[in-house]
């Protein structure tokens, strides 16, 4: 079964203009972490935000923010005033432990964004 | 840089044949994971270490093996390739690996393999 869903392989935003990327996700567990990374064409991948099973507020890291709904297991990434050196795949991704192996990150397919001038 | 060294960036070789792949982790960090990037497959889970020993195997192929030295760097082996194990090979590592550590993993910048 899939565990984290991006549903939109490409997105197009106006440069200045806010974009959401979507992300839900599967658990039974109570205890998990959400993540998102960016990884530009050059390849690297960027640790972007956090949210953690039990956080009582959405996480926020400058322009980026997190619209955490857990009853819906969602975990919406939101850019605000879009750049250009936006323009990169965008991952989604659980940790879980249920059997303490190590948290090993899932990842879901990508959101390839591309901000338009 | 991330702190997690790679090498060696790029790698090309013949199907059949063997490679490793080297991965030091980031100062203090006890975890080293290793995934692997294709087009059709997205990223995958390889395989986890911590502090030396096994943690998690995901979609690791009997053709592949790693481990994880006293120094806590590790090696990804790859051996009898084939042109579908063209990838990019990550490795990235954290500090305990707990759900709730809040810093994640620190990829390096991955090893591009081409088989021809």
């Amino acid at each position: 079964a899939q565990k984290i869903t991006q549903t939109q392989p490409g997105m197009f935003v106006q440069e200045k203009e806010a974009v959401t990327l979507d992300c839900t996700y599967d658990t039974s567990d109570q205890s998990y972490g959400l993540f998102w990374y960016k990884q530009p064409s050059s390849g690297e991948m960027i640790f972007l935000i956090y949210q953690g099973s039990y956080d009582e507020q959405n996480a926020t890291e400058g322009r980026y923010s997190l619209n955490f709904q857990k009853a819906r297991k969602s975990a919406n990434l939101v850019i605000s005033a879009s750049q250009l050196g936006d323009s990169a795949m965008y991952f989604c991704a659980m940790r879980e432990d249920p059997y303490n192996q190590g948290g090993k990150l899932i990842f879901g397919q990508g959101t390839e964004l591309s901000v338009k001038p | 840089d991330s702190g997690v060294t790679q090498t060696p960036k790029h790698l090309i070789t013949a199907t059949g044949q063997r490679v490793t792949l080297r991965c030091s982790p980031r100062s203090g960090d006890l975890s080293v994971y290793w995934y692997q990037q294709s087009l059709d497959q997205g990223l995958q889970f390889l395989i986890q270490y911590y502090n030396g020993e096994e943690r998690a195997k995901g979609n690791i192929l009997e053709r592949f093996s790693a481990q994880q030295f006293p120094d806590l760097h590790s090696e990804l082996n790859l051996s009898s390739l084939e042109l579908g194990d063209s990838a990019l090979y990550f490795c990235a590592s954290s500090v305990a690996g707990t759900v709730l550590d809040r810093t994640g993993y620190t990829f390096g910048s991955g090893t591009r393999l081409t088989v021809v």
